[in-house]
């Protein structure tokens, strides 16, 4: 089945700092979606982003699909940003199950 | 419009007994996604559900673990005999066709 790395596994920024957050997929998708999950647990939805690039505030993403990787890009982080960041991935070929990766866990400290 | 519910939002059972989790999708979503996740880890498929019909159950226990997408009503996940194994929070997804997926906010269920 399809393959989804997320990278780093753990990223520790001050406050005010810019990150870069990439998923790598192994095969062809028709849907990724970037989550956030807060520390209460709750997972908020980033962008739905199959191809191109999006900009949500302070967060864009960009996915270029033929090359199998998305990239999301926080700038000027806030200690709200904390928690974890996962990408999933709908694989091509019909209706098929989101799969998600290990995510990226990201602490901002003030 | 109201987002994916989910309920109970904690659940406590003693080992040996039933848990049942539902989850009502959002208005006009016919597709829903069952996930366990374990505390620090990652978000695993489970099952995959459109009105009245199993679609993909590859990542349910073989045991003990049924869900239903019933014409009416929430889609409910059961969890038969229940270990402390078990313990873990169970996330709702739904979307409508080709779209993106939304989450409930969980149930933690912890079994003692």
């Amino acid at each position: 089945g399809i393959q989804v790395e997320q990278s780093p596994p753990d990223l520790i920024l001050q406050e005010g700092a810019n990150s870069t957050l990439r998923c790598n997929f192994s095969d062809s998708v028709n849907n990724l979606q970037w989550f956030h999950q807060n520390p209460w647990g709750q997972l908020i939805n980033l962008f739905y982003i199959p191809s191109g690039t999006k900009q949500n505030g302070r967060l864009s993403a960009t996915t270029v699909a033929t090359e199998r990787y998305s990239l999301l890009y926080i700038s000027s982080s806030q200690t709200t940003d904390s928690g974890v960041y996962f990408c999933a991935v709908r694989p091509s070929g019909g209706y098929n199950k989101l799969i998600f990766g290990a995510g990226t866990r990201l602490a901002v400290h003030p | 419009n109201a987002g994916v519910m989910q309920n109970p939002r904690h659940l406590v059972r003693r080992r040996g007994q039933e848990a049942r989790l539902r989850c009502s999708p959002m208005k006009g979503h016919s597709h829903v996604y069952w996930y366990r996740q374990l505390p620090e880890e990652g978000l695993k498929f489970m099952v995959y559900l459109q009105k009245e019909n199993i679609i993909d159950e590859s990542g349910m226990p073989k045991e003990r673990f049924s869900a239903e997408f019933p014409k009416e009503g929430p889609s409910i996940l059961r969890i038969q005999q229940v270990v402390r194994g078990d313990s873990a929070a169970y996330f709702c997804a739904s979307r409508g066709g080709v779209t993106e997926a939304f989450f409930g906010q969980g149930t933690r269920l912890t079994v003692v």
